[in-house]
């Protein structure tokens, strides 16, 4: 059974703070890595989706770096705001699993005080 | 263009009864997923559609769950008859067609959420 680690469970952090954290997946048979920002009775957003060893993505204040050898993936968000405060969830495509079974980590809650 | 539409968006139901769950994804997409969230829980995969054939069930739970298609369009999710650990959020995504070996992003809806007493 694939599993997907993400650290912490929760951070809370001040307004203007940088922040990062961690998704880490089993790297034999990888095949893509996504990010999605999710709050609470609301659609998850895509963020990101990596494929390549090294991959770096940026999407304003948010990037994220990819390391499948070692099977892990950063999130970094710079400079934090209010709004981002919303659970981030990282998702592993497996080489093995057909197109659209993500497997899921139980997500990173972000906190945001102003 | 509208998104994901899932309706209805919060049901609660009695343990033994039946609930239908529906999704409209984007207009085109030919992929059409549905995930579960159980509380406390990582969303899980139930199944994948490309338009109205079921491509991957392999994370429906047991025989109580119904997933159709017809037509390609919009999709249902019946749970018959429900019990308490059926409780959750039903997520329905979809994406359009893509090539053989590209991992696009999948596009959720907002959820329905199903309470089980």
């Amino acid at each position: 059974i694939l599993n997907v680690e993400q650290s912490p469970q929760s951070l809370h952090v001040q307004e203007g703070d940088s922040t990062n954290f961690t998704c880490s997946f089993p790297s034999s048979n990888f095949y893509a890595l996504h990010w999605y920002r999710w709050e609470t009775a609301k659609s998850p957003e895509a963020l990101f989706v990596m494929t390549l060893n090294g991959d770096e993505k940026k999407k304003g204040r948010i990037s994220a770096t990819l390391n499948t050898k070692e099977g892990y993936s950063y999130l970094y968000i710079k400079g934090s705001q209010p709004e981002d405060s919303a659970t981030y969830l990282c998702a592993l495509l497996d080489y093995g699993g057909s197109q659209g079974n993500l497997i899921f980590g139980k997500g990173t809650k972000l906190s945001v005080k102003p | 263009e509208a998104g994901v539409t899932q309706f209805p968006s919060h049901s609660v139901i009695e343990k033994g009864q039946t609930v239908t769950l529906r999704c409209d994804p984007i207009s085109g997409h030919d992929n059409l997923y549905w995930y579960r969230r159980v509380m406390g829980k990582e969303i899980k995969f139930l199944l994948h559609f490309v338009k109205e054939s079921k491509q991957d069930e392999s994370g429906m739970p047991n025989n109580r769950f119904l997933a159709e298609r017809t037509g390609g369009t919009y999709s249902t999710l019946k749970v018959q008859p429900a019990e308490l650990e059926d409780s959750g959020v039903y997520f329905c995504a979809s994406s359009p067609v893509l090539g053989v070996m590209v991992a696009g992003e999948l596009f959720f809806g907002e959820g329905s959420r199903l309470t089980v007493l």
